[in-house]
């Protein structure tokens, strides 16, 4: 069973970096039948999604963040993270790493989340 | 952006009552729409995907129907289990984006 899992820093200073990482396992990341994405939830608030990296390295960036963000992936470790510069208060959240199935438009299977803070 | 609004914001009911929800999109995204519903600390499920289908393993007191830019969410029968956020999903246009959440309180 294709499991998601994010790991990274709870707290994160302004004007730093915020590097998350979402490990997959149960399957092979370059599968040609999955999609990885990277969505947010701030506190008490809806959902955005970040952006995504297809099974073969493609990427797609929200462009209100584009700026700012980096998705790749580690095939060795089968993984893929989200790099995200110059935080601010704003970009506190919890952070979801999910899947998308080829073929489909929506995210089935998600990780549990993980909250950072950006507070100095 | 595709602006996604659900209404009502918040819903209040009782276990066995049928709940509806709406979703308007600000652009017609034919039927590239999705539900989830989400509790407390946890990571949102899907429900449905393209508008009307239910994804596997959900209760089929869930439903979707709609098309273009109006969208419903129905609860037949509202179980205790139920009680959580629901946000709508536009995958149309890129970025994709969600609704702001209904809120499905016990009344």
């Amino acid at each position: 069973q294709l499991q998601l899992q994010e790991s990274g820093p709870g707290l994160v200073k302004p004007s730093e970096t915020l590097s998350l990482t979402c490990i997959v396992t149960g399957d092979s990341i370059t599968s040609g039948s999955y999609y990885w994405g990277w969505i947010r939830q701030p506190p008490g608030k809806g959902l955005e999604c970040i952006g995504s990296i297809s099974y073969s390295g493609s990427t797609f960036y929200n462009p209100s963040l584009s700026s700012r963000i980096i998705i790749s992936m580690d095939t060795s470790k089968n993984q893929f993270s989200l790099t995200l510069g110059s935080v601010a208060a704003a970009d506190t959240a919890v952070y979801y790493c999910a899947k998308r199935s080829s073929g489909r438009w929506d995210f089935d299977n998600w990780g549990q989340g993980t909250l950072v803070t950006v507070s100095s | 952006d595709v602006q996604m609004t659900q209404s009502p914001s918040s819903v209040s009911a009782s276990v066995g009552d049928r709940v509806t929800i709406t979703c308007r999109a600000s652009q017609g995204i034919a039927g590239w729409l999705a539900w989830y519903q989400q509790k407390p600390g946890k990571a949102p499920n899907l429900l449905i995907y393209a508008a009307s289908s239910l994804q596997s393993g959900v209760p089929s007191r869930f439903s979707g129907s709609g098309s273009g830019t109006d969208f419903t969410l129905t609860i037949s029968s509202l179980q205790p289990e139920d009680f959580a956020t629901y946000y709508c999903q536009q995958a149309n246009n890129l970025p994709w984006t969600f609704g702001q959440g209904t809120k499905v309180e016990i009344k």
